[in-house]
């Protein structure tokens, strides 16, 4: 079993609208949890990383947050644009790298 | 900065030949990362560096896999011999230092063993 969750699988969304990427982990120890945005055809680019200690960071239009107790971070995409249109994918740090499946996200006109 | 640079860039080859992946890490970075995404098991981690030396290996599928970094602007990332579950995109990062600084993604190769 992944110890890295994400959901939704796929979004649809329509430009200009909000929406929220959900992460879950149960891996133990943390050192850090990131979000990376992966357009179709090209390498991640990380978006946020975030230390247990940190509860939301924000880069834009994208803000992280980490909840370490529940073990629950999540990605919220404000005002999006069609060039949001992309696969989003957890990865946690704890000692090795965990890496969630990835929400494809599409942005339509 | 030309950033992390990858050759090829796509690459068809036959069941049972050798395969060689290259990769060039941003100047500066100390640590470089080998991943494979497929659709299936989405993105792995196969191997990284640091400083030139093999720190963690686990990733590494099997012994037909092997990677290496012999300076600190090159490394590669051979098959052989390959097989047809070896298609992937291979991706190669570098950071500055270590697993947890944030990794720049190099744009990958494409491999299909047929």
């Amino acid at each position: 079993k992944n110890q890295v969750e994400q959901s939704p699988q796929s979004l649809i969304i329509l430009e200009g609208k909000n929406c929220t990427l959900q992460c879950n982990y149960t891996v133990s120890p943390f050192s850090n949890l990131r979000w990376y945005k992966q357009d179709t055809g090209r390498g991640p680019v990380s978006l946020t990383i975030m230390t247990f200690s940190e509860n939301t960071k924000s880069n834009g239009r994208y803000t992280a947050t980490l909840d370490a107790d529940t073990k629950q971070s999540s990605l919220h995409i404000t005002a999006s644009q069609l060039s949001d249109s992309a696969s989003y994918i957890c990865v946690v740090s704890a000692g090795d790298m965990r890496f969630g499946a990835g929400t494809r996200l599409t942005v339509k006109p | 900065d030309a950033g992390v640079i990858q050759s090829p860039r796509h690459e068809v080859t036959e069941m049972g030949q050798e395969v060689t992946l290259r990769c060039k890490p941003i100047s500066g970075h100390n640590s470089l990362f080998w991943y494979r995404q497929t659709m299936m098991r989405g993105l792995e981690l196969l191997i990284y560096f640091n400083n030139n030396v093999p720190i963690d290996d686990s990733g590494m599928p099997e012994d037909r896999f092997s990677a290496k970094m012999p300076n600190a602007s090159f490394s590669t990332l051979k098959i052989q011999p390959s097989e047809p579950r070896d298609s992937a995109v291979y991706f190669c990062a570098s950071s500055l230092e270590g697993l947890y600084n944030e990794q720049f993604f190099g744009p990958g190769t494409r491999l299909t063993v047929l």
